[in-house]
């Protein structure tokens, strides 16, 4: 089975630090993807990464940015963190050669930024 | 952007019964995907159904597609209290250059009472 691992189950920061979500997986995938879920608005999509050192933006990047230096890895960075930033973050993978487009989810990472 | 909108929001009944959840989206697609989500956790795949397919069944669950009408639907019959959880339908985002990124609705919130 496909293992998509994030660091933190759990993060409390203060606003203006900066933030590190880690996440690995295990299939080889070369698609990876961050989204933040947030009550009302369902997920939408921060980041995504074709390949290794491959990013492109989701629909919402601002205030966000990201790193794929090793393709099981794709962390997620919050340069200085906002109190609007606090939210649920899922991360994602998918093989790009497999069809059927199924992304595989992590568990999610819990931040609140006081 | 919003590809997939769900409805109803959230759907509570009782254990036996079944559960029939809707997915209307905007723009032509290769595939549409329904995952589910147990409170505070990632999301799981359940079924895809491809744009050539009409109807697809998995165990309890059948969905159906609607091209002609850009909806689609997911029953779940015989409901038990496990099943409570998120339904998401997602479907590709093929103007940004094919199937690579995956739009999630805002899901719908199912309660089954035992």
């Amino acid at each position: 089975d496909v293992k998509v691992t994030q660091s933190s189950r759990y993060l409390v920061k203060r606003t203006g630090e900066k933030v590190f979500l880690e996440c690995v997986q295990d299939m080889d995938h070369e698609n990876m993807f961050w989204y933040r879920q947030d009550p009302g608005l369902g997920l939408r999509l921060i980041y995504f990464s074709y390949d290794v050192k491959m990013k492109e933006k989701g629909d919402i990047p601002e205030g966000y940015s990201v790193s794929r230096e090793k393709k099981e890895r794709f962390s997620l960075i919050l340069e200085s963190a906002s109190t609007n930033q606090t939210s649920m973050y899922l991360c994602a993978s998918r093989s790009a050669v497999l069809s059927g487009n199924t992304i595989y989810f992590g568990e999610g990472s819990w931040l609140t930024v006081v | 952007s919003q590809q997939g909108e769900e409805d109803p929001q959230a759907l509570s009944i009782q254990e036996g019964e079944n559960a029939t959840m809707n997915c209307s989206y905007k723009t032509s697609i290769n595939n549409l995907q329904w995952y589910r989500q147990n409170s505070g956790r990632g999301l799981v795949h359940l079924i895809l159904i491809r744009s050539n397919e009409r109807e697809k069944h998995s165990g309890r669950l059948r969905v159906t597609l609607d091209t002609s009408k850009k909806s689609s639907s997911l029953l779940i019959t015989a409901s038990r209290a496990a099943d409570t959880a998120s339904y998401f339908c997602a479907t590709d985002d093929r103007k940004k250059g094919g199937s690579e990124k995956l739009v999630f609705g805002k899901g719908t919130k199912l309660t089954v009472n035992p």
